[in-house]
């Protein structure tokens, strides 16, 4: 069974642009939740989705956002971008959404946002 | 705020000395997973504990959940270069939020 891919790998912007991600759950999983890693504040939540629904944020500025399809699949969308948030941006995928089946997630590779 | 600390942040030992990694909150969870992250790769899971007092083990590693379930604890034995990675733990409260992750341990085995 093939594990979660996020598109691109590596992506390079600068100041003010707008950049969107992919993220393909694993088959079946109906679950999405996106997280920013950087070395400072370590792996923080952004948001996540169930059935294209958003259920759960956390503690980001409104110029994040996201969503989901009705494939599972899900994007995230970032405006305006700032230097900090140059992060490494992860996609993890669940069977079901946070609070059940204690919430094992299966983490993508990542997609690598450098803002300049 | 960081809910879950973990100590330390940064560990570099000799191929077959044994380890221990801590994981600890004031907040008590319903559940408390284990990951570990190579470079350029995302996270993958090791393990979860749902019992307070809870022992795990996968081959050399032993995990433990406090008995409040508040804390946990990794312990590798005979570590290898293989284990070489970021040590992450993440909790979900009890509550059903999203997970939260502390901020990991960097560990390096050296041959």
């Amino acid at each position: 069974k093939a594990g979660v891919t996020q598109t691109p790998r590596y992506l390079i912007k600068t100041r003010g642009q707008q950049v969107t991600l992919s993220c393909s759950p694993i088959s079946g999983h109906r679950s999405v939740s996106w997280y920013q890693q950087t070395p400072g504040q370590g792996l923080q939540f952004l948001f996540e989705y169930f059935s294209e629904t958003q259920r759960n944020k956390g503690n980001f500025p409104g110029r994040f956002s996201g969503r989901q399809f009705s494939n599972s699949r899900s994007e995230m969308n970032v405006s305006t971008l700032e230097l900090g948030d140059s992060a490494l941006y992860l996609c993890a995928s669940s069977l079901e959404p946070s609070g059940k089946n204690y919430n094992e997630q299966f983490f993508g590779p990542g997609t690598r946002l450098t803002v300049l | 705020t960081q809910l879950l600390e973990q100590s330390p942040q940064f560990l570099s030992i000799q191929e077959g000395e044994n380890l221990t990694v801590y994981c600890n909150s004031s907040s008590v969870f319903s559940s408390l997973q284990w990951y570990r992250q190579e470079p350029g790769e995302g996270p993958v899971l090791l393990v979860t504990v749902v019992t307070g007092g809870e022992v795990k083990k996968l081959k050399r590693l032993t995990f433990q959940f406090g008995d409040a379930r508040k804390d946990s604890s990794l312990h590798i034995t005979a570590a290898q270069p293989g284990d070489t990675g970021l040590y992450l733990c993440a909790g979900a409260l009890d509550s059903g939020y999203a997970l939260n992750f502390g901020k990991g341990t960097s560990l390096l085995v050296t041959p």
